[in-house]
């Protein structure tokens, strides 16, 4: 039972260098979240998708962007990293947003940006 | 503006019952969770509410007045794995999660 892979699990950026996470989820759930988490705050939504080839933007999507080509597959990408973007980054999947259902979490991304 | 308030860190013993309150002020109410997250591991699920009242599972228990904006997550026969944070979240009106910060709970021998 895979359920939700993220990857890389760790990675060190220099200011202004560009790089992707990647989250995999094989359980054909149709919403997607990418969050981040940092200390003595709550998770904070960055962008989602409701379903292949959709995306829309959460509270605080400035310097990301996301991308839904196949359902399985949800794309964080960091065009030019900044030291503010150093966080543990979550994915996150579920069948129906507006259903009682859990939401499922990747292990987690720990970014550190130089 | 909306808002999750949960005390941030509690300390409890082995084998007793320890309550982690959640206030909120949210745009709409669709739901509210609590999931589980180890020290360096990803959340997950324990409880939903929707409706006023108690939901048992096991050793947890949830509780929601939708009128206070109040809830608590209940934790009976207390275990050293029990140590975590609890986060407390609400679905608003747009079916979005507003996330607490968390409550870090430490489990004494």
């Amino acid at each position: 039972n895979a359920g939700v892979t993220q990857t890389p699990k760790f990675r060190v950026l220099k200011t202004g260098q560009s790089m992707t996470l990647l989250c995999a989820q094989d359980m054909n759930h149709e919403y997607m979240y990418w969050y981040r988490q940092d200390p003595g705050m709550g998770l904070r939504l960055i962008h989602y998708s409701v379903g292949e080839g959709t995306t829309a933007k959460g509270e605080v999507p400035d310097g990301y962007n996301v991308s839904r080509l196949k359902k399985q597959n949800f794309l964080l990408g960091l065009e030019s990293a900044a030291p503010s973007q150093t966080s543990v980054y979550f994915c996150a999947s579920t069948l129906l947003a507006g259903s009682p259902g859990e939401l499922f979490f990747g292990e987690g991304s720990r970014l550190t940006v130089l | 503006g909306q808002n999750i308030d949960q005390p941030t860190e509690m300390t409890a013993t082995e084998g007793a019952i320890v309550q982690i309150n959640c206030t909120y002020q949210t745009s709409g109410f669709n739901g509210l969770f609590w999931y589980q997250q180890h020290a360096g591991e990803a959340p997950t699920f324990l409880s939903y509410n929707v409706l006023d009242g108690l939901e048992e599972k096991g050793r947890f228990s949830s509780f929601l007045s939708r009128s206070k904006g109040y809830s608590y997550l209940l934790l009976k026969e207390l275990q050293m794995k029990d140590s975590a944070s609890y986060l407390c979240a609400v679905m608003d009106s747009n079916y979005q999660l507003i996330w607490g910060a968390g409550t870090k709970l430490i489990i004494k021998p």
